[in-house]
């Protein structure tokens, strides 16, 4: 299996604009996680899938954020409009739901550099 | 709420010294506890994981982390470090309905000096 997939692997935006970042689960893993790394807050849990359905958004840290499943193999987090302090390494990671955090996966992160 | 605290920022050993990464927990339960080391832009990769029963718990690289309820700690040790494994250590908790969501330290940055 080629692991879980993010695109792209480095974003630079302006800000203002809107940023759409994208996650390939490995196959047959029905949960899907987003998390955001930054020195000040380090690695904190955005928002999770289970069966493409988002559980807990508890993390998405303002309206700007959106993220959505369409299927069980495709993710997107969307950032519009950017700011700076979004400037963040994004990673997703996929695990079978019955494992839970036992069964992760992670990606190897998009850097979004908002200037 | 379950939370980890890494006391050390930063920690300097020297190639071929032993190792030892302070993780602490909160949880009222036995919890679910992981390492995972992160390299330089890259992503994040299981060292190891301890859900219940031996308490000293051994992982890739040579790595092992005891689990002491007592302490409330699970310490990762490594007892002769390799300069390849200068990166930075997260030790984390699970968390949330069916221990799905991975709480993390703030983590610790391990330089290995020659």
């Amino acid at each position: 299996d080629a692991g879980v997939i993010q695109s792209p692997r480095h974003e630079v935006t302006e800000m203002g604009q809107e940023v759409t970042l994208r996650c390939k689960p490995i196959s047959g893993h029905n949960s899907l996680f987003w998390y955001r790394q930054t020195m000040m807050r380090g690695l904190e849990l955005l928002i999770y899938f289970n069966n493409n359905v988002p559980i807990d958004d508890s993390g998405m840290p303002e309206d700007r954020f959106s993220a959505k499943m369409p299927n069980a193999s495709f993710s997107t987090l969307k950032i519009q409009p950017s700011e700076p302090r979004d400037s963040a390494v994004y990673f997703c990671a996929s695990s079978p739901v019955e494992r839970g955090s036992s069964g992760y996966t992670f990606g190897s992160g998009t850097r979004l550099t908002v200037v | 709420a379950q939370s980890v605290t890494q006391p050390d920022i930063h920690i300097t050993v020297s190639e071929g010294a032993s190792l030892e990464l302070r993780c602490n927990y909160s949880y009222g339960a036995t919890p679910y506890l992981f390492w995972y080391v992160q390299s330089p832009g890259q992503g994040l990769q299981l060292l190891l994981k301890y859900f219940s029963g031996d308490t000293l718990v051994q992982g890739i690289k040579g790595f092992e982390a005891e689990f002491k309820r007592s302490q409330s700690s699970f310490n990762l040790r490594k007892p002769s470090v390799h300069w390849s494994d200068a990166a930075e250590y997260f030790c984390a908790v699970g968390a949330g309905t069916g221990f799905q969501k991975l709480v993390f330290g703030t983590g610790t940055r391990l330089l290995v000096s020659p």
